[in-house]
């Protein structure tokens, strides 16, 4: 079955520096999406993305956070200045139509020290 | 908004029992409907889904949810438990209405089945 991927699994950072988490999401699918979970409990919507722009956004995802698709295959999501409450499992997925299920990626756990 | 809830936390079920996973949602039309497992350190995957049609629905290792419009749940069921299914089990919602792709997911049951 196709699969979304992502890099790094881990990431640890300090508190106020840039990190980009990346996504290749499944070739021919048009949605893609950002999810976080803390601690393994509750899976939040960041935000969702189709035809080069964002979609729809969460409250958490404020200015400090951003997403691109800089190329045909790389969907990435950056965190400007990073918090200690930032500190979670990024997930990505994508989806070939709205509807549809989401594929998911096996997430980046980001540190934020 | 749209949102989904799951009252329960924990639920334990013996090997060979039948189990249920409860979920209800809230959206403004009607709904999509899914379901996701997901194993220790792993994405997501996907179970199951409601779009339309037979309020049954049935989906991948045996599991089924019924969607009950009047009570606005769409609980999971399965109807002999495996040790193999020990997992955190997500319900997930999609309002109909709108131009967001916003899937919103309960706060998740971790399913214990014991040998």
């Amino acid at each position: 079955e196709p699969e979304v991927t992502q890099t790094p699994s881990h990431q640890v950072t300090q508190m106020g520096q840039e990190v980009i988490l990346r996504c290749v999401p499944i070739s021919n699918h048009l949605y893609f999406y950002w999810y976080r979970q803390i601690l393994g409990q509750k899976v939040e919507f960041l935000v969702s993305f189709y035809n080069n722009e964002i979609s729809e956004k969460s409250e958490i995802f404020d200015d400090q956070f951003s997403v691109e698709r800089p190329d045909g295959s790389n969907f990435t999501l950056k965190i400007r200045s990073t918090k200690l409450e930032d500190s979670a499992m990024y997930f990505c997925a994508s989806s070939s139509t709205p509807t549809e299920k989401l594929f998911f990626g096996s997430g980046t756990q980001l540190s934020v020290l | 908004a749209q949102s989904v809830a799951q009252p329960e936390d924990q639920v334990n079920v013996a090997e060979g029992n039948p189990l249920t996973v409860k979920c209800t949602y809230s959206v403004s039309g009607n709904p999509y409907l899914f379901w996701y497992v997901q194993y220790p350190n792993r994405g997501l995957q996907f179970l199951l889904k409601y779009i339309t049609g037979d309020n049954l629905v049935k989906g991948s290792y045996g599991f089924e949810a019924e969607f009950n419009k009047s009570q606005t749940s769409f609980h999971l069921k399965k109807p002999s438990a495996l040790v193999s299914d020990s997992a955190l089990y997500f319900c997930a919602v999609r309002d109909r209405r709108g131009g967001g792709f916003k899937t919103i997911f309960g706060a998740g049951t971790r399913l214990f089945v014991k040998a």
